[in-house]
């Protein structure tokens, strides 16, 4: 079955300090990767997706196949990064696309 | 306008009502989705809609009615729902339906099933 997981309910860092957010995803054919974030009283929105293979806000993520993970990182914390991040994986069907997001993790930047 | 808007943002009501959710899209986006989030849970998907026609429905309970009037709008009617139905409901669109597009995210409506 298709699966995103997100191990990591809450982590905490200092500021200045490397972030790394853990996604793992199960799905037999070619993955289409995104992370979302939601910033405190703000909506839902993307960050960055594989395909893009862009940095926003200084966080990359790399698609690993022979792992299934595609984990977000950031060498440098901010104050600013405190959110809610959602993996999501994007899967076809035979009219329209479909999201299956993480359960999210809580990153906390302490200052 | 590059925003998903949604109305209301609060809504509470009885387990008898009937009622509409709102979203509304000016980005010439041809698809629009319901999503289900309840507290401290990811969003699940509901419905999706590509140019118009209902596309997925994720077997969700018929007293959940979604409509696609035309591409900018997209309605969810509620009827005889049921106190576990109190979530946060969030509408989104993208550009159309292909995998690797951006989803853009309205700012829900909070319903409260009494």
């Amino acid at each position: 079955a298709q699966r995103v997981t997100q191990p990591e309910k809450l982590l905490s860092v200092f500021k200045g300090a490397p972030v790394e957010l853990k996604c793992n995803y199960s799905y037999s054919g070619s993955p289409e990767l995104f992370w979302y974030v939601q910033y405190s009283r703000q909506r839902l929105q993307l960050l960055l997706r594989h395909i893009s293979r862009e940095s926003i806000k200084g966080f990359t993520a790399d698609l690993n196949k022979g792992e299934t993970s595609f984990h977000l990182k950031k060498p440098f914390a901010q104050e600013e990064d405190s959110a809610m991040y959602y993996c999501a994986l994007s899967l076809p069907s035979s009219s329209a696309s479909k999201i299956i997001f993480g359960s999210g993790t809580r990153l906390s930047i302490r200052p | 306008d590059t925003e998903v808007t949604q109305t209301p943002k609060h809504l509470v009501m009885g387990m008898t009502n009937k009622k509409s959710l709102k979203c509304e899209q000016h980005m010439g986006h041809r698809a629009m989705y319901w999503y289900k989030q309840k507290a401290k849970k990811p969003p699940e998907l509901m419905f999706v809609y590509s140019y118009e026609k209902l596309s997925i429905n994720e077997s969700v309970p018929s007293r959940f009615s979604p409509e696609c009037p035309n591409s900018s709008l997209l309605n969810l009617h509620l009827h005889a729902l049921q106190p576990e139905d109190s979530a946060l409901y969030l509408c989104a669109s993208s550009q159309d339906s292909k995998r690797y597009n951006e989803q853009f995210f309205g700012p829900g409506t909070r319903l409260t099933v009494l």
